[in-house]
């Protein structure tokens, strides 16, 4: 399975900065792309879930853009605060059920 | 309410023994997944199933078994074939007609 790939590994900010994550995966028999975000102690949780190219989706300062064609998606946030911080995953879906995930990004705000 | 349940959440075993963890969902879900997370590594996929009675390997699957005999039960074991079972085990769910996993807290397995 080839893999998907995020950078940066790690992203240390201050309170009111924007940021962005990258994400790029193979582009051949692409179903979905999915972003989590995974907060210390707790289950990761579904930010957006994104099939079409060109998709772009938002929830709240967080958004996300995906380009099938080159295999590549990025997650914006705007005005990042502490409790931002977390890492965030994000995972292709193959072979239409299986998804195979990155190794994240850690993101860590301080006020 | 409904979600995902792990259990045990900290486990410890001997070597050479077999273990099983335990998943346990009540959202109607059709499909099942297992996950294994080491340090530095992202989730790698371990089973996943789509129906009951029926389950996938996935990409790191040795030493592993699974059975999916009811839709809300999908319990992974943890063989003495596998090398390295030290890890963080996370089971999640998803309803086939949308794409977004739902997981449950996660087994942490420690072998002495």
């Amino acid at each position: 399975i080839l893999n998907v790939e995020q950078s940066p590994q790690s992203l240390h900010v201050q309170e009111g900065d924007s940021t962005n994550f990258t994400c790029s995966f193979p582009s051949s028999n692409f179903y979905a792309l999915h972003w989590y975000r995974w907060e210390t102690a707790k289950s990761p949780e579904a930010l957006f879930v994104m099939t079409l190219n060109g998709d772009e989706k938002k929830k709240g300062r967080i958004s996300a853009t995906l380009n099938t064609k080159e295999g590549y998606s990025y997650l914006y946030i705007k005005g990042s605060q502490p409790e931002d911080s977390a890492t965030y995953l994000c995972a292709r879906t193959y072979s239409g059920y299986a998804l195979n995930f990155g190794k994240g990004t850690s993101l860590l705000v301080t006020p | 309410d409904g979600g995902i349940t792990q259990s045990p959440k900290y486990l410890f075993r001997k070597e050479g023994q077999n273990v099983t963890l335990s998943c346990e969902q009540n959202l109607n879900h059709d499909a099942m997944y297992w996950y294994r997370q080491d340090p530095g590594q992202g989730l790698r996929l371990i089973y996943y199933s789509q129906i009951v009675n029926d389950f996938q390997k996935g990409d790191i699957a040795e030493g592993y078994s699974v059975s999916r005999e009811k839709k809300e039960s999908f319990p992974l074991t943890v063989t003495s074939a596998q090398k390295n079972p030290t890890a963080f085990y996370l089971c999640a769910s998803r309803p086939l007609n949308t794409g977004e996993l739902f997981f449950g807290e996660g087994s942490r397995l420690t072998v002495l």
